[in-house]
């Protein structure tokens, strides 16, 4: 049974790096083709991919945040922890991780998330 | 970086009626197109991976078509529990975005 579970700050301050942490099971991020990413959702608004993260350890970022964007991987523990610089109120949303796979002749889209953490930036 | 555009935004549809979502995007994206829905308050679930291929335990009455730039998402035959907002999301170059969404609303 493949299970994710978001955790960190509900609320941080403007200018404040948040951490948040992906923790999961019921598959390993050491499996080739398997990958962990990290989606938010404004309230009210769609969705937004940020980073991923694949079973070799090599990162992928939005194009637009990249630079205030690290991911990175404890295989030993199942855990992807995604660290935002500089937060700003237009950054509330609630953060989702999600799992996807890279099959030999096929994608599998994100095929199981997390419930999400809202988090809230405000002074 | 590629812009998924959804249409219609809102779509009214009553209840065993047949529902057509629309994705284009701005540019190819050969067949890496993935559709959820989301229920308020709840994560985004997966529909169609793909473009047509269905999720593990989602109902025939989802399909989904098309590849390169158009794509379609139909729900043959409406139930209940299809009222939702559906995204659809590409994924290509290790670049992923979604569409803003259509809301599904009961006419």
């Amino acid at each position: 049974q493949v299970t994710l579970r978001e955790s960190g700050p509900a609320l941080v301050k403007p200018t404040q790096t948040l951490t948040l942490t992906c923790t999961f099971s019921g598959f390993s991020l050491s499996t080739s083709g398997m990958c962990v990413s990290w989606i938010r959702q404004p309230p009210g608004k769609a969705l937004e991919w940020l980073a991923l993260i694949d079973w070799d350890d090599d990162k992928y970022y939005s194009t637009s945040l990249k630079t205030r964007l690290t991911i990175s991987k404890d295989t030993s523990k199942n855990q992807v922890v995604l660290t935002m610089t500089n937060m700003d109120p237009v950054d509330t949303a609630t953060y989702y991780c999600a799992r996807i796979w890279f099959g030999s002749s096929t994608v599998s889209g994100f095929d199981y998330w997390g419930q999400g953490t809202l988090v809230t930036v405000s002074s | 970086e590629i812009v998924m555009t959804q249409s219609p935004a809102t779509l009214s549809v009553s209840p065993g009626e047949r529902a057509t979502l629309s994705c284009r995007a701005s540019q190819s994206v050969s067949s890496n197109l993935a559709w959820y829905q989301q229920k308020p308050g709840q994560a985004p679930r997966l529909l169609i991976y793909g473009a047509s291929t269905r999720a593990t335990g989602i109902p025939a009455r989802f399909s989904g078509s098309g590849s390169g730039t158009e794509f379609t998402l139909t729900i043959s035959s409406l139930q209940s529990e299809d009222f939702a907002v559906y995204y659809c999301q590409q994924y290509n170059n290790w670049s992923y975005t979604f569409g803003q969404g259509t809301k599904l609303e009961i006419k």
